[in-house]
């Protein structure tokens, strides 16, 4: 069964950092690429970072380029998100999600349960 | 960047109605448009990929049309465990845009 845990969210004040962690079980970790997707309280997904399978590329949102990075580490099967400068507008749940491939096609079919990253003094 | 746009942005329906929901892309995206479902508090889950394949363990009552531009979602009749919010995801490119979402509720 595949699983995705994030763990990291928290309380960080205007200014700060934190860097979140999407730990993979279940399926072979460095075979797919992987995400991150947040959401506002009350608002929808917005999309915020991927990185391919060996992490030698990366792609971010305009909202976060130059203060977050994605990374991960195949051999302990873990995706991280460091956020640097945060924002109160970066207040949201981050999810990790596996972005699986049908042909050309591209889908996030697992998602972990997110984690809460509030900013705020 | 490709602008998702659904419409309606909420929607109030009994059981056992048909509902249909539409995503528009700023510009064509073949047929790289996906579907997901999101109850309070939960992760979203997939319901449809390319456009119209359905998911492993999705109902059959949910279906997905469309290419190019215009995209369709359909419920062909609604259950209780279907009130939630969707969303419709460009996978053509990246940045992989979502739609703001639709929230079904219970009229």
């Amino acid at each position: 069964e595949v699983q995705l845990v994030e763990s990291g969210g928290g309380l960080v004040q205007p200014g700060g950092s934190l860097r979140l962690s999407c730990a993979a079980s279940g399926f072979t970790f460095s075979s797919y690429w992987m995400h991150w997707v947040r959401q506002a309280p009350g608002k929808g997904l917005v999309w915020v970072s991927r990185i391919n399978s060996d992490g030698s590329s990366t792609s971010y949102a305009d909202s976060v380029k130059g203060r977050f990075t994605i990374s991960r580490d195949n051999a302990k099967n873990t995706l991280y998100l460091q956020m640097n400068s945060l924002r109160a507008e970066d207040t949201a749940v981050y999810y990790c999600a596996r972005e699986e491939t049908w042909g050309t096609y591209y889908y996030f079919d697992d998602w972990g349960q997110g984690t809460l990253v509030t900013v705020s003094s | 960047d490709t602008q998702m746009t659904q419409s309606p942005s909420s929607l109030s329906a009994y059981v056992g109605d048909r509902v249909t929901i539409t995503c528009r892309a700023s510009q064509s995206i073949s047929r790289y448009l996906n579907w997901y479902q999101q109850k309070p508090g939960k992760a979203p889950k997939l319901l449809i990929y390319a456009a119209s394949s359905l998911q492993s363990g999705v109902p059959s009552r949910f279906s997905g049309s469309g290419s190019g531009t215009d995209f369709t979602l359909t419920i062909s009749s609604l259950q209780p465990e279907d009130f939630a919010t969707y969303y419709c995801q460009q996978s053509y490119s990246t940045p992989r845009t979502f739609g703001q979402g639709t929230k079904v509720e219970i009229k």
